[in-house]
């Protein structure tokens, strides 16, 4: 089975400044993707960034970019100059690649409370 | 992106009544939906995978006669919390997959769900 654990449950950052959201997860599957969640106070889930496992470059979204070490299986986030709205709860999730209606399935990890600091 | 729309946004009910909670895909068709429940300042838990015109699929303790998962057309699928319990308070949140690609699920905005 699948696991994906966030150690961090909660972390703050000054406003500009940069902070980094640790992931780690195990799977036996060699292709999956990987996802970082943003749940802000409103509940709805967005979809911050992803990165496929084959991918070895790293996948960036403005200013949110990941650190992805296949090897290690650890999957951060880094948030540059971090702003107030950044302020949610961050998921990491993990789901395998191939084909199939399960395959969409999700599984997530405890999450990260991130305050922002003005 | 995908717009997925999740009614009630809040609910509360007596405990022993039933309550649905709708989730609806309103810009593409969805053969799957997924259905998570979310403890206070807890991750999201799989419920169940519903596919369009099937049979949901429950995860492991789940009790699939209190929580029954009807996906009858590709773009509504629906919870009903049976014979509702305190214990049953949570927040619940689907999420609908468009079938045509390679896209992510997209989630709806969650119901607050209290039993009294």
């Amino acid at each position: 089975a699948q696991t994906v654990t966030q150690s961090q449950p909660e972390m703050s950052v000054q406003e500009a400044e940069t902070v980094t959201l640790s992931c780690t997860y195990d799977t036996s599957e060699s292709d999956y993707y990987l996802f970082w969640y943003k749940q802000p106070p409103s509940r709805q889930m967005i979809l911050v960034i992803r990165q496929e496992a084959y991918k070895q470059q790293n996948a960036t979204e403005n200013r949110f970019s990941v650190n992805f070490q296949k090897a290690a299986k650890s999957f951060s986030l880094k948030i540059s100059d971090s702003q107030l709205g950044d302020a949610a709860m961050y998921f990491c999730a993990y789901r395998i690649l191939y084909s199939g209606a399960g395959s969409y399935q999700l599984t997530f990890g405890k999450g990260t409370k991130l305050s922002v600091i003005p | 992106g995908a717009v997925v729309s999740q009614h009630p946004s809040r609910v509360i009910c007596k405990s022993g009544t039933s309550v649905k909670i709708e989730c609806r895909s309103l810009d593409f068709q969805a053969t799957t939906m997924f259905w998570y429940r979310q403890f206070p300042k807890q991750s999201l838990m799989l419920m169940a995978t519903s596919n369009e015109g099937s049979k949901a699929t429950y995860e492991q303790g789940v009790e699939k006669d209190k929580f029954l998962i009807n996906h009858a057309s590709l773009t509504l699928s629906t919870l009903t919390v049976t014979s509702a319990h305190p214990e049953d308070s949570s927040f619940y949140i689907c999420s609908a997959r468009d079938f045509r690609g390679n896209t992510e699920a997209f989630f709806g905005q969650g119901t607050r769900l209290t039993v009294v």
